[in-house]
């Protein structure tokens, strides 16, 4: 079955420390993106990409950084920078324009 | 004006009740629209698509104002399971989404 994989599902991160999560997807689509949710609030755009390498700069991209390198695969580094990563993370891809997302089971990060 | 706003919640129904939650949105030019359903700590999952002036699913109906820019989900006959947040999802610039804050629902035995 196709869809969208999300791992690790739980995530520890030490301060300080650098940590990527990971998004693959067999939907054959070409667009992808992250977002953060935060208790109790909506969900925010992190980074989206379109095609392989290409990537845009969501609201929250400061402390984020992504790669494209392949249509199937979008990862997201949570950098140093990022002062409060603690959150739940989403990653998501839809075919086209108009189209609904699908989303990962997403990942919990948690800073230690 | 935020982008996508909604009925902030709780929603506490008796089973069994209708209830109708609204969803605003500043884009005009915003052509599709959706609502997405979210169980506590898991993902958001696609409930319904709306295209025209509305959609039925089964107990479920979407409405599209253009005119007013809102649109609502009218839920009949509610069941336990039921019970979620319910987000509203609008195209902004092209292919990008802007979920509004979500209105939870609870429906009691």
């Amino acid at each position: 079955d196709g869809g969208i994989t999300q791992s690790p599902k739980y995530l520890f991160r030490k301060e300080g420390q650098n940590v990527t999560l990971s998004c693959e997807q067999n939907l054959n689509h070409d667009a992808m993106y992250w977002y953060r949710q935060d208790p109790g609030q909506g969900l925010r755009l992190i980074y989206y990409s379109q095609i392989v390498n290409d990537f845009q700069k969501g609201d929250i991209a400061e402390g984020y950084s992504v790669s494209r390198e392949k249509k199937e695969s979008f990862p997201l580094t949570v950098t140093s920078a990022q002062k409060n990563p603690t959150a739940f993370y989403l990653c998501a891809s839809s075919p086209a324009e108009n189209y609904g997302y699908t989303f990962g089971s997403g990942t919990r990060l948690t800073v230690v | 004006r935020k982008e996508v706003e909604q009925d902030p919640g709780p929603f506490n129904v008796p089973e069994g009740a209708t209830v109708a939650f609204n969803c605003t949105y500043s884009n005009s030019a915003s052509q599709s629209f959706f609502w997405y359903r979210q169980d506590c700590r898991k993902e958001p999952k696609l409930l319904m698509s709306v295209y025209s002036s509305g959609n039925e699913d089964g107990r479920f109906t979407a409405q599209l104002n253009r005119a007013s820019q809102y649109i609502s989900l009218l839920i009949r006959d509610s069941k336990l399971s039921d019970s979620a947040t319910y987000l509203c999802v609008v195209p902004f610039y092209g292919q990008n989404f802007v979920f509004g804050p979500g209105t939870r629902l609870s429906v009691l035995p």
